[in-house]
């Protein structure tokens, strides 16, 4: 069975603060994701890695980065943490072959931030 | 543009009654369809998705979908509801198209409460 584990669950920092989450999955993954989930708004791509080094903006990028230096490990990162983005954070992986353009998502149990 | 639309934020139902959560999508080209829970304070877990073929889907938990291509809908169905089946319940679309892991939109959400 395929195990995404967040680091941490609950988080809270003071604005300006450098923010790291981390994910990490054990199942060789190629894409790995970091969502955001917000109440009414559903869940919104921040950014999306298909390989060790390589990633791509999603669709709320704007006061975040990521790393991802082990096919194991997607960490994203807030520059200088901010109170709109106090949210749950939510990592996901799936493996990334033809044949599995229709894999479902695997997430981990989420990290709940608050910026003060 | 895709787009995914669960147009009831909650839905109420007694236990042992039928139960069905609504979700229709808009995609251009042919979708991968997919049905996620989310129990609180964990991840979404994944629970059903619609690929080709049959249009009536089967899942975890005793859930099933119906793929209607005609109305673009997707809603997740299950003949008699329980109480633990309360919890937060996501649509999700894929354009068949786009090769890219990434190109996955989300529902709003729609919380599903069953009582005794």
């Amino acid at each position: 069975d395929v195990k995404v584990t967040q680091s941490s669950r609950y988080l809270v920092k003071r604005t300006g603060e450098k923010v790291f989450l981390e994910c990490v999955q054990d199942m060789d993954h190629e894409n790995m994701f970091w969502y955001r989930q917000d109440p009414g708004l559903g869940l919104r791509l921040i950014y999306f890695s298909y390989d060790v080094k390589m990633k791509e903006k999603g669709d709320i990028p704007e006061g975040y980065s990521v790393s991802r230096e082990k096919k194991e490990r997607f960490s994203l990162i807030l520059e200088s943490a901010s109170t709109n983005q106090t949210s749950m954070y939510l990592c996901a992986s799936t493996p990334d072959s033809w044949q599995a353009t229709n894999s479902p998502l695997h997430f981990g149990n989420g990290t709940r931030l608050t910026v003060t | 543009a895709q787009s995914v639309a669960q147009p009831e934020d909650q839905v109420n139902v007694a236990e042992g009654n039928p139960l069905t959560v609504k979700c229709t999508y808009s995609v251009s080209g042919n979708p991968y369809l997919f049905w996620y829970v989310q129990y609180p304070n964990r991840g979404l877990q994944f629970l059903l998705k619609y690929i080709t073929g049959d249009n009536l889907v089967k899942g975890s938990y005793g859930f099933e979908a119906e793929f209607n291509k005609s109305q673009t809908s997707f809603h997740l169905k299950k003949p008699s509801a329980l109480v633990s089946d309360s919890a937060l319940y996501f649509c999700a679309v894929r354009d068949r198209r786009y090769s890219s892991a990434s190109k996955i939109i989300f529902g709003s959400g729609t919380r599903l409460s069953i009582r005794p």
